[in-house]
């Protein structure tokens, strides 16, 4: 699996957008790329994923360079429920997942 | 959605016994699961790799004679940790995917302490 790069930490405004970027310059062309988010001593959650293309759903936004090589999560407006460790993960569809040390997310009131 | 429910949430035992967690797929059929190890402050560390009716692919570093892994149908999956010792004492996940989502779905994980 590609290793990613990510922040080790970033805070955010509460009602403001949180952009959480995530490097993966060895990315091949047919890994996706995937988040997950995990809330202290639950399990991970499942936001978002694309191959190339941006991809919106009801939780996120996913942005894809052209290159493939990075990539950023947005949250849009961020509330305190999404404080948590942020996952950025790249890997063949139904594949096996690595796990890097994920960026922790603060959202302040 | 797909929903994976792990249990037990907790367990405690002592040294030396051996703790069964179930990972099981309520509303799909799981045709991989993937069993994790995660230590405080530290990151997932993926453990093996198990599809169901064959022998589960165990990554480097874990012994599969101590961590049995048993996948016996498309919606059960189980984690044995035999002879617990309190190194043994993580936050165990399980995960599934299925060919009928792109994603992967977590359980809610078991937190094993060894006394």
């Amino acid at each position: 699996d590609a290793k990613t790069t990510q922040p080790p930490s970033m805070d955010c405004a509460e009602g403001r957008a949180a952009n959480l970027p995530c490097n993966h310059s060895t990315i091949s062309g047919n890994e996706y790329v995937y988040w997950y988010r995990q809330i202290h001593s639950q399990g991970p959650q499942y936001i978002i994923h694309g191959l190339k293309n941006n991809e919106t759903n009801e939780m996120a936004s996913l942005i894809i360079t052209e290159d493939r090589k990075s990539s950023t999560l947005i949250l849009p407006h961020a509330t305190l429920r999404d404080t948590a460790v942020y996952y950025c993960i790249v890997s063949l569809l139904w594949g096996k997942s690595t796990f890097g040390d994920g960026t922790t997310l603060t959202v302040k009131p | 959605g797909a929903v994976v429910s792990q249990h037990p949430s907790w367990v405690i035992c002592k040294s030396g016994t051996s703790v069964k967690i179930e990972c099981r797929s309520l509303d799909f059929q799981a045709t991989t699961m993937f069993w994790y190890r995660q230590f405080p402050k530290q990151s997932l560390m993926l453990m093996a790799t198990s599809n169901e009716g064959s022998k589960a692919t165990y990554e480097q570093g874990v012994e599969k004679d101590k961590f049995l892994i048993n996948h016996a149908s498309l919606t059960l999956s189980t984690l044995t940790v035999t002879s617990a010792h309190p190194e043994d004492s993580s936050f165990y996940i399980c995960s599934a995917s299925s060919d009928s989502f792109d994603g992967y779905t977590f359980g809610s994980g078991t937190r094993l302490t060894v006394v």
